[in-house]
């Protein structure tokens, strides 16, 4: 099975601290994402990247950047914290050229605490 | 631009009742259009999918159909258990392999 491994399951950060999220697959995907999952509003795609030093902006990019140097490393960085970046942060991939037929699979998220 | 649009919830039904989450999309070209469900404590996980028009996709006793003409891509099933609690995500995947989730529509099925 496809494993997505998100580095951490809780981070506590301060206001202004610079935040790296890390997320590994292990299954050659070419496509990895992050999505950040908020109650009422569903996962909102943050960016994602087809190729190893390749993005996309999602739909919330704002205050977020990315760094694929590796195909199996996706990590999403928050440069200057702020307390409505808190959030649950989920990583995701899929196999990526393989036609219509790809799924996601998921990591199982980071609770993203800024104080 | 690419859009998924849920119907609100959350929903609450007893046991053996029928269920229809309503979902339509926007959408440049042709999508694949999926349905993702969280179950309590767990991570999003694919349910079911469909990848062309008038493609029904099925698991678990769930279905839905691709219907462009409507831009639509309901959830379905005759009779609902407790353990299908949950949180149901409508989802598309672009052309360019952009994947989109609507906001969710949690579930509570009662004994």
């Amino acid at each position: 099975d496809v494993k997505v491994t998100q580095s951490s399951r809780y981070l506590v950060k301060r206001t202004g601290e610079k935040v790296f999220l890390e997320c590994v697959q292990d299954m050659d995907h070419e496509n990895m994402f992050w999505y950040r999952q908020d109650p009422g509003l569903g996962l909102r795609l943050i960016y994602f990247s087809y190729d190893v030093k390749m993005k996309e902006k999602g739909d919330i990019p704002e205050g977020y950047s990315v760094s694929r140097e590796k195909k199996e490393r996706f990590s999403l960085i928050l440069e200057s914290a702020s307390t409505n970046q808190t959030s649950m942060y989920l990583c995701a991939s899929s196999i990526g050229s393989a036609g219509q037929n790809e799924k996601l699979f998921f990591g199982s998220g980071t609770q993203l605490s800024v104080l | 631009g690419d859009s998924v649009t849920q119907m609100e919830g959350p929903v609450t039904l007893s046991e053996e009742a029928f269920l229809t989450i309503n979902c339509t999309y926007t959408a440049t070209g042709y999508p694949s259009l999926f349905w993702y469900v969280q179950y309590p404590g767990e991570g999003l996980q694919l349910l079911l999918k469909a990848t062309k028009a008038d493609d029904k996709g099925s698991n678990k006793g769930f279905e839905a159909t691709y219907r462009k003409e409507t831009t639509s891509f309901h959830l379905e099933k005759g009779s609902v258990q407790v353990s299908d609690s949950a949180v149901y995500f409508c989802a598309l995947r672009t052309s360019y392999d952009k994947v989109i989730f609507g906001p969710g529509t949690s579930l509570s099925v009662i004994p």
